[in-house]
């Protein structure tokens, strides 16, 4: 079974923080993307990575940057939290277009 | 840029009904479809999906999903709904032609079925 593992169920962060969020899958999968989820707005793309340090801008960039320096591993990286940024994160990999996407359990994350 | 519109947000059906969940998307090239399913305190998992061929693409749980290009649709259905079905429904679309694709979702629909 393929596995996507978030390091954390739940974090809370203070404002101004810079926070970390990590993600590893077993599948040897080349694409890896970060997804924040919010209630009524669906999930929307922050990041994607195709291959080890590359990436691409999702939809929703802003106040985010990621680093992939493993193929396995994928992290999001909060410069500044800020309320707004208070959400579910979701890390998921594919092998690759037009394969299924595995999702992780997701971060809840909340920034105080 | 892509698009995926769901534009049922919330359905509520008793158990036996029909269902059809309505996805559309905006691209113009050829794309890759997807329906998955958030069932309550779980992750998303995939449903179904379409890369090519028969247009009518059957997934798990007897749920089936139709392909109209001329419609740019991909609307999810199940002919008797049950309790458990009970779950957020997200359409999600990814072009084709390159390994290295992004893939976009829509706002999702939760629906809640009536015992």
């Amino acid at each position: 079974d393929v596995k996507v593992t978030q390091s954390s169920r739940y974090l809370v962060k203070r404002t101004g923080e810079k926070v970390f969020l990590e993600c590893v899958q077993d599948m040897d999968h080349e694409n890896m993307f970060w997804y924040r989820q919010d209630p009524g707005l669906g999930l929307r793309l922050i990041y994607f990575s195709y291959d080890v340090k590359m990436k691409e801008k999702g939809d929703i960039p802003e106040g985010y940057s990621v680093s992939r320096e493993k193929k396995e591993r994928f992290s999001l990286i909060l410069e500044s939290a800020s309320t707004n940024q208070t959400s579910m994160y979701l890390c998921a990999s594919n092998r690759g277009a037009p394969t299924e996407a595995f999702f992780g359990q997701g971060t809840r994350l909340t920034v105080v | 840029a892509q698009s995926v519109s769901q534009h049922n947000h919330h359905v509520i059906l008793s158990e036996a009904a029909s269902l059809e969940l309505g996805c559309n998307y905006s691209y113009g090239g050829t794309v890759n479809l997807f329906w998955y399913v958030q069932y309550p305190g779980q992750h998303l998992q995939l449903l179904l999906k379409y890369f090519s061929g028969d247009p009518l693409v059957k997934g798990i749980k007897g749920f089936e999903a139709e392909f109209i290009k001329s419609k740019f649709s991909f609307n999810l259905r199940k002919p008797s709904v049950q309790w458990s079905d009970t779950a957020e429904y997200f359409c999600a679309v990814s072009p084709s032609g390159s390994s290295a694709s992004k893939i976009i979702f829509g706002s999702g629909t939760r629906l809640s079925i009536r015992p």
